[in-house]
């Protein structure tokens, strides 16, 4: 079945640790991004990729890193975890950048302790 | 600042109609669009306006303003499985998306 692909689902990270989620899609979408979603809050952009090979940053990127080495990938980084990470991460794709309808991926639940 | 407003709750019966407003303040706009995210679950596309008016399908409807940055989002019929977040996003001048916090629509039997 075409989508996306997220790992790991659900996650339980002690404060300092390093940790990647992983993301897939199988469409062949030139553009991809990353979500974080928060009780009472609007999903926020944390990064994007227009086209593989390039990463732009999103309303809130400190404390996250992305790489796009290929079309299909675009893993998320947390390089040292803070509780305030906490959070459900959705990863998404649409075909352009743009006025496009984005498909999500199931997500991954994160807890920093 | 942008800003997207929604309600946070809403409540209807099985088998009524249900409208659930979004009003909006953005720099420039390329679009609104409207996504059901069920429990636990992700978003999935509902509706994309981008010309003043209704766009119908189905058993939903959504409504766009841009004069009065306001759009609508009706749902027709209501069936026990709508029970559902609904998110309302517009697409800046920039391209950007900005989110609302959603609309947790409850249907009561």
């Amino acid at each position: 079945i075409a989508g996306i692909t997220q790992a790991p689902t659900s996650q339980i990270l002690a404060a300092g640790r390093r940790m990647t989620l992983r993301c897939t899609q199988d469409m062949r979408h030139n553009a991809m991004y990353w979500y974080r979603q928060d009780l009472g809050l609007g999903l926020r952009l944390i990064h994007y990729s227009n086209t593989a090979g390039t990463t732009g940053k999103g309303e809130v990127p400190d404390g996250y890193s992305v790489s796009r080495a290929n079309t299909d990938d675009f893993p998320l980084t947390l390089a040292s975890a803070v509780p305030s990470q906490t959070s459900v991460y959705f990863c998404a794709s649409s075909e352009n950048s743009g006025a496009n309808v984005l498909t999500f991926g199931a997500g991954s639940r994160l807890t920093v302790l | 600042g942008q800003n997207i407003d929604q309600p946070t709750e809403m409540t209807a019966t099985e088998g009524a109609i249900v409208q659930i407003n979004c009003t909006y303040q953005t720099s420039g706009f390329n679009g609104l669009f409207w996504y059901q995210q069920h429990a636990g679950e992700a978003p999935t596309f509902l509706s994309y306006n981008v010309l003043d008016g209704l766009e119908e399908k189905g058993r939903f409807s959504s409504f766009l303003s841009r004069s009065k940055g306001y759009s609508y989002l009706l749902l027709k019929e209501l069936q026990m499985k709508d029970s559902a977040s609904y998110l309302c996003a517009v697409m800046d001048s920039n391209y950007q998306l900005i989110w609302g916090a959603g609309t947790k629509l409850i249907i009561k039997p």
